[in-house]
């Protein structure tokens, strides 16, 4: 079973920030947050990762609370493009099995 | 484009044929993985390899075999399929045991899989 809680959808308007939450109060000191998004019938696209401290790359920033029982994911300014299904993952990593839920199926509207 | 392709992107097979599907990565990754994608369920991981050894199996039934020649492909053989095997098959692929900082699995765009 998914170790991870999100709500099953969100919307969004183009331009603004997309928030989405994940809740993880079981993680383990040694398990990392992934967050992975698949746009309708293609594979999952891996988006950003993190541990203990917040993240930011090109596509996306990830805050993790300090108790690291949740995080979120932030695109800040979405477009059409990103309208997908966004997985929040814990796993320790090292050729460990991902378990993906069902996700946020996150709808960017114009 | 993640580094990973997969061939064919589309299949659709009688229930008495013999097919494959192929994965090549171009990350210089030791694992591999299969994962299947039924309608409207989650992903499931079905085999592991770490360094061309297998390392997990989860319970996949005998008609899928898996085969990993070298650590940068890996084949899926089908036979006798049955049509609730219908899915979208996807390969990933990561550095493996010795990655640090996290493992991250790049996956590759998919076969979609029909059986008649």
């Amino acid at each position: 079973d998914a170790k991870t809680t999100q709500p099953p959808s969100m919307d969004c308007a183009e331009g603004r920030a997309a928030n989405l939450p994940c809740n993880h109060s079981t993680i383990s000191g040694n398990e990392y947050v992934y967050w992975y998004r698949q746009i309708h019938s293609q594979g999952p696209q891996y988006i950003i990762h993190g541990l203990k401290n917040n993240e930011t790359n090109e596509m996306a920033s990830l805050i993790i609370t300090e108790d690291r029982k949740s995080s979120t994911l932030i695109l800040p300014h979405a477009t059409l493009r990103d309208t997908a299904v966004y997985y929040c993952i814990v796993t320790r990593g090292g050729s460990e099995k991902l378990v993906f839920g069902k996700g946020t199926k996150l709808t960017v509207n114009p | 484009e993640t580094g990973v392709t997969q061939t064919p992107r589309h299949l659709v097979m009688g229930m008495t044929n013999k097919k494959s599907l192929k994965c090549e990565q171009h990350l210089g990754h030791n694992a591999m993985y299969w994962y299947k994608q039924s309608a409207k369920k989650p992903l499931e991981l079905m085999f592991v390899y770490n360094f061309k050894e297998q390392t997990e199996n989860n319970s996949v039934p005998s008609r899928f075999s898996p085969e990993c020649p070298n650590s940068s492909h890996l084949f899926l053989h089908l036979h006798t399929l049955q049509p609730e095997d219908s899915a979208l098959y996807l390969c990933a692929s990561s550095q493996g045991p010795s990655g640090g900082s996290g493992d991250t699995q790049y996956f590759g765009p998919g076969t979609r899989l029909t059986v008649l």
